[in-house]
């Protein structure tokens, strides 16, 4: 089973700034990746899939980069509404389709 | 726009089951495949597996294996997730979600989320 290591588990970044959080494999995935925003109450949104395609209606402002073992996700120009917990999950080697531990962007 | 409308929340004794429902309202999902993934309360996502309708494919995640069983009916766009032998760790939100039928398991649409309560 890959695992999938997020950091940092806490983020904290101002309004305004660019949030860049990470996400490791235990195994390649190759560009197998996706990123999800979850806010409180609320089930995940896709944000990104294949690593660095934006999904249908996801802000520019949301960008995915890495391949193999290694990804990001940046969030540039910080708004109020990104402040939420995000997930990777890998889809290169199933089952079982794997989830990070979350990370959470908290306002500075 | 087609939403996933999912079943409400459920209150269950240990040892018992549960049927979680998923249904495509203004759509279909006849072209794709719908996993399903829960959250314990405070925790992270985790995947229990899918279906893919069209080709009459399930997949479990082997935590669950024996316990867990996905159907689905085309003709009421509806997809079912049952637990059998239901213990106070299997409370959690579950929520159903398609991937697209190219059968990359991303998950693009989600339900609302239904709450699985189990307590003696």
């Amino acid at each position: 089973e890959i695992v999938m290591t997020q950091s940092p588990v806490t983020l904290s970044v101002s309004p305004g700034a660019t949030a860049t959080l990470s996400c490791r494999a235990s195994q390649s995935v190759s560009t197998n990746l996706a990123w999800y925003q979850q806010k409180p109450g609320q089930a995940p949104t896709l944000l990104i899939f294949g690593a660095s395609t934006r999904a249908t209606g996801i802000p520019g402002r949301f960008s995915g980069s890495g391949s193999g073992t290694e990804f990001t996700l940046t969030i540039s120009s910080l708004q109020y509404e990104d402040f939420a917990v995000y997930f990777c999950q890998q889809y290169n080697n199933l089952p079982p389709v794997s989830f990070g531990q979350g990370t959470k962007l908290e306002i500075k | 726009q087609v939403q996933l409308v999912q079943s409400g929340a459920e209150m269950k004794k240990p040892g018992s089951s549960v049927k979680v429902s998923c249904r495509a309202s203004g759509g279909t999902f006849a072209h794709y495949g719908i996993t399903w993934v829960r959250q314990a309360p405070g925790q992270g996502l985790e995947w229990l597996g899918g279906i893919v309708p069209m080709y009459g494919m399930t997949d479990y995640a082997q935590k669950f294996q024996g316990r867990l069983t996905f159907t689905a009916d085309e003709s009421t766009a509806t997809a079912y997730m049952e637990l059998t032998r239901l213990e106070s760790g299997d409370t959690a939100v579950y929520y159903c979600a398609t991937f697209p039928p190219s059968l990359d398991w991303y998950f693009h649409l989600w339900g609302r989320g239904s709450l699985v309560t189990v307590s003696s």
